[in-house]
This record gives C-alpha cells, sequence and structure tokens, in this order.
C-alpha cells in the first residue's frame, strides 16, 4: 500500500527555492517523514527528516503540516546538481522496518 | 565515497549462473539492508540483516540468499540468473532504529 502521494516529476528555475510537495494522510503518530533523493543511477542519498516539527539542515528545510497529512521539502536555492528523484517515505523508527521507495517526484532544475 | 562499499561495479554474466555480490558497511552501522532497482520496478527492498541476523525480508526471489558475517560485511548471492535479473542493487547500512541509511553506490549486473 502506497502511503505517501507525490507528483510524477516537477521543473524549477536554477536558483529558485523548489518546493515538493508529498502527501501522507494516513500517517500514524509514531511514524516520521523521510525525504532521500537519487540523482542518475547513483545510490540514494538521505536529505532529511521529521516528525511533527519543521526541520532543517544544509541542504534542505522540511515543513509538516500542523495535521502530519502532507509536508514540503524546500530546496532553497536549486542548482543543476539538484536534478535528481527525489522520495518521499514514511517510517516508524523501529530498526525492523526497511525503507520502502515510491516512485517519487522527479525535479528537473532547468538552467 | 559514502562509507558504504560495494564490489563489484559492473558485473557481465550469463542466464543460469551464479554471481556473489558483496558489500562493506559504513564503520559503526551494524544494519545491513539490499535493495534491488530495474527499469521498471523502481528501488525494491530485497532484504534485512542486523549484527549478523536476518530483520526483514521484502521481494526477494528464492533463487537469491545474503547473509552478514561477523566483520559484518554482507553478500548477496543471485543464483540460476534469468535476463530479468538485470538491474542495480543497492546495499545500504545504518544505525539500528534509524531511518538515516548510507547507500553505497551499487553493483550494476547484466544478464546475458
Amino acid at each position: 500500500d502506497a502511503k505517501t502521494t507525490q507528483p510524477p516529476s516537477m521543473d524549477c528555475a536554477e536558483g529558485r527555492a523548489a518546493n515538493l510537495p508529498c502527501n501522507h494522510s494516513t500517517i500514524s503518530g509514531n511514524e516520521y517523514v523521510y525525504w532521500y533523493r537519487q540523482i542518475h543511477s547513483q545510490g540514494p542519498q538521505y536529505i532529511i527528516h521529521g516528525l511533527k516539527n519543521n526541520e532543517t539542515n544544509e541542504m534542505a528545510s522540511l515543513i509538516i503540516t500542523e495535521d502530519r497529512k502532507s509536508s514540503t521539502l524546500i530546496l532553497p536555492h536549486a542548482t543543476l546538481r539538484d536534478t535528481a528523484v527525489y522520495y518521499c517515505i514514511v517510517r516508524t523508527s523501529s530498526g525492523n522496518t526497511p525503507l520502502v521507495f515510491g516512485k517519487g517526484t522527479r525535479l528537473s532544475v532547468i538552467a | 565515497d559514502s562509507g558504504v562499499t560495494q564490489t563489484p561495479k559492473h558485473l557481465i554474466t550469463a542466464t543460469g549462473q551464479r554471481v556473489t555480490l558483496r558489500c562493506s558497511p559504513r564503520s559503526g552501522d551494524l544494519s545491513v539492508y539490499w535493495y534491488q532497482q530495474s527499469l521498471d520496478q523502481g528501488l525494491q527492498f530485497l532484504i534485512q540483516y542486523y549484527n549478523g541476523e536476518e530483520r526483514a525480508k521484502g521481494n526477494i526471489l528464492e533463487r537469491f540468499s545474503a547473509q552478514q558475517f561477523p566483520d559484518l560485511h554482507s553478500e548477496l548471492n543471485l543464483s540460476s540468473l534469468e535476463l530479468g535479473d538485470s538491474a542495480l542493487y543497492f546495499c545500504a547500512s545504518s544505525v539500528q532504529g534509524l531511518g538515516s541509511y548510507t547507500f553505497g553506490s551499487g553493483t550494476r549486473l547484466t544478464v546475458v
């Protein structure tokens, strides 16, 4: 069962903020939202995760709505190197629950 | 370099053959995960090991098997290979209980 819904593709102009939405309306109270990206056939790369508070790191910001049913990953100043497939994943913190990847959003950053 | 080492990077073999893919996790990580990525299937979880023990199983075929050794490296064995097994195989590692996996650069398997 798909726990998240993401648009299949998005475009973003270089230098602009890229806002990638994710719907997870059936998220449980103990489930985190994780974001990964995969740049053309490379291994997926962890970006950020959060439970209910907004989070920021050197790569991106994660905004989670108050009802936790959706979230947005923000890349503040997209570059061509940010062109990738971005995956939004909902997962508990339990070590026995592996990451399950959906189809993600293919972000194209355009010069 | 992510810290997760996968060998070989590329592998070409014939149908019916058997191959072994190797993964060395990042230092300090006890969990190892294997994923398969083919063009039409996306990233599929195969199997997870934690400190030598199998912890979770995904869509892993009976022709495939894996193990994690005392030094924590892991091997994925693929036998009776078919054309459809051609794919990228990724290994990832993590500290137990966290979802921030570190992935290796993958092994590209081509079955001819």
